[in-house]
């Protein structure tokens, strides 16, 4: 049973440019979200996935942005990259009618310089 | 707004030993969970163990269990017969009971296992 997947692992970028980041939810989940974590500090939420739908946003600007596809993976894209963005990013993904327990991915280490 | 604190940046302990591990919480809210997350460096995170803010009985899970002081806000995560591999970054993490994605976590505690 595959887990999260999350795609790439590593990648640098520079000021200003855009990033997509992916993620493939566990076997049978429908419900995707997307967490920062920057460099010793606890994940924070970005939004959530559901039925292709952003359902809910945490305090994020508007250059994140994402996307869920019929197979209900998604895609966390990063506009107009600022140092301060340099994080990793978390995957997280659950069942809607489950018991609202996350599986994370690995994570996507970007660098912006 | 809801928050969650956990005052020890870093922690360690002797391997077989017992360590425990603390958070707090601020919310408004009668009706949620409480989650230990562990962080290894392979980055994943893990579920150690989950509290219903209903349940009064403290979660156990194997060598992991917690104290739940409800009227305090309090979520502490005490692991026994230490073992290297438990070495890793904690979360405490705090949800709303129908909010199932957005999770409020802490900073994190690194606990070292020494053998």
């Amino acid at each position: 049973d595959a887990g999260v997947t999350q795609s790439p692992t590593h990648l640098i970028k520079t000021r200003g440019q855009q990033v997509t980041l992916r993620c493939s939810p566990k076997s049978g989940h429908d419900t995707v979200s997307w967490y920062q974590q920057a460099l010793g500090q606890g994940p924070q939420f970005i939004f959530q996935y559901y039925e292709e739908e952003e359902r809910q946003r945490g305090n994020f600007p508007d250059r994140f942005s994402g996307h869920q596809f019929p197979n209900y993976s998604s895609e966390l894209n990063v506009n107009a990259l600022l140092l301060g963005d340099s994080a990793l990013y978390l995957c997280a993904s659950s069942l809607a009618l489950g018991t609202g327990e996350l599986f994370f991915g690995e994570g996507s280490r970007l660098t912006v310089l | 707004a809801q928050t969650v604190t956990q005052s020890q940046p870093e922690m360690s302990v002797q391997e077989a030993e017992t360590v425990t591990l603390s958070c707090t919480y601020d919310t408004s809210e009668s009706d949620y969970y409480l989650f230990w997350y562990k962080q290894p460096p392979s980055r994943q995170m893990i579920l150690v163990i989950r509290q219903e803010a209903y349940k009064q009985q403290n979660a156990t899970e194997n060598r992991f269990s917690v104290n739940f002081q409800k009227a305090a806000k309090s979520f502490s995560l005490k692991i026994s017969d230490s073992q290297l591999g438990d070495a890793a970054m904690y979360f405490c993490a705090y949800r709303r009971r129908y909010n199932f994605n957005k999770f409020y976590f802490g900073s994190g505690t690194k606990l070292n296992v020494k053998p």
